[in-house]
C-alpha cells in the first residue's frame, strides 16, 4: 500500500520566490497534517486538516504560510514569499479517522532550501 | 501543559550492546497516547509503536521492547543487541484526548550511533 507522498523531496529556492509544497495523504484517511522540523525548534504542528477542512492553524508562522485541501486525496502547502528562516523539513502526515490517538503516518519530508 | 521530553540529546553504543532511551511526559488529560518514531538518515519518520494511557503492559517487538510506566510518566525504549542499523534519531511523542486533534507533541529526539 502506498503511503503519503509527498513532493518535492528536496527544494533550493532564492529568497522572495514561491514555494508549494504537495501531499497525497494514505488513501481513507481523512486526518492530514502538516508538520516542520528544524534544528532550533523540533518538530512542530503546522496545520491540521479534518475532512478537508481546516481545524488547527494556530502553527502557521505567518501570513506568508498557507494550506489548502481541495479534496481527500491532495493538499498543498505554501510560502510566499520564502525567506532562509523558513529553510527546514516539512513533513506531510494523515491518520485514519478522527478520535485522538490514532496512529500518524509520515510522508518523507520535502527538504526546503531557501538562500 | 503538556511536554515531552528527552533528556538524553545523543548516545552511542558498540554493536550487540543494549540501549534505553528515555521519555518523560507530561500532561493534565486522564486519557493520552503515548508514540515512538523512528527517524533514520535518509529522513523519513518511521511509526514505531502507540500506546495508550489504560495499557500499562511493557510490549516487545523482536529486538525492541517498550516500558510505560504512569507512576513516574515514563515511555522508555530499549534496544536489545543493538545493531548498525538502529542507528537514527528516535522522537517519544504524546496525543492528549482532550486535544481532540490527534495532533503529537513532541520531544527532541535522542541521536542513537551504533559503531560497528
Amino acid at each position: 500500500d502506498a503511503g503519503v507522498i509527498q513532493s518535492p523531496r528536496h527544494e533550493v529556492t532564492e529568497m522572495g520566490q514561491e514555494v508549494t509544497l504537495r501531499c497525497k495523504p494514505i488513501s481513507g484517511h481523512n486526518s492530514l497534517f502538516w508538520y516542520r522540523q528544524t534544528m532550533m525548534r523540533g518538530l512542530e504542528l503546522l496545520i491540521y486538516f479534518n475532512n478537508n477542512v481546516p481545524i488547527d492553524d494556530s502553527g502557521m508562522p505567518e501570513d506568508r504560510f498557507s494550506a489548502k485541501m481541495p479534496n481527500a486525496s491532495f493538499s498543498t502547502l505554501k510560502i510566499q514569499p520564502s525567506e532562509p528562516r523558513d529553510s527546514a523539513v516539512y513533513f506531510c502526515a494523515s491518520s485514519p479517522g478522527t478520535a485522538p490517538g490514532n496512529t500518524i503516518y509520515f510522508g518523507e519530508g520535502s527538504w526546503l532550501t531557501v538562500v | 501543559a503538556q511536554k515531552v521530553t528527552q533528556a538524553q540529546t545523543e548516545i552511542s553504543v558498540v554493536e550487540k550492546e543494549d540501549v534505553t532511551l528515555d521519555c518523560v511526559y507530561e500532561t493534565r488529560d486522564t486519557t493520552y497516547y503515548l508514540f515512538w518514531y523512528k527517524q533514520p538518515p535518509s529522513g523519513e519518520l518511521v511509526f514505531l509503536i502507540r500506546r495508550n494511557s489504560f495499557d500499562e503492559q511493557n510490549e516487545i517487538s523482536g529486538r525492541y521492547s517498550w516500558n510505560f510506566q504512569k507512576s513516574t510518566s515514563s515511555f522508555n525504549f530499549t534496544i536489545t543487541a543493538s545493531q548498525v542499523v538502529d542507528s537514527a534519531v528516535y522522537f517519544c511523542a504524546l496525543s492528549e484526548e482532550k486535544s481532540n486533534t490527534g495532533k503529537l507533541i513532541f520531544g527532541q529526539g535522542t541521536t542513537l550511533q551504533v559503531k560497528p
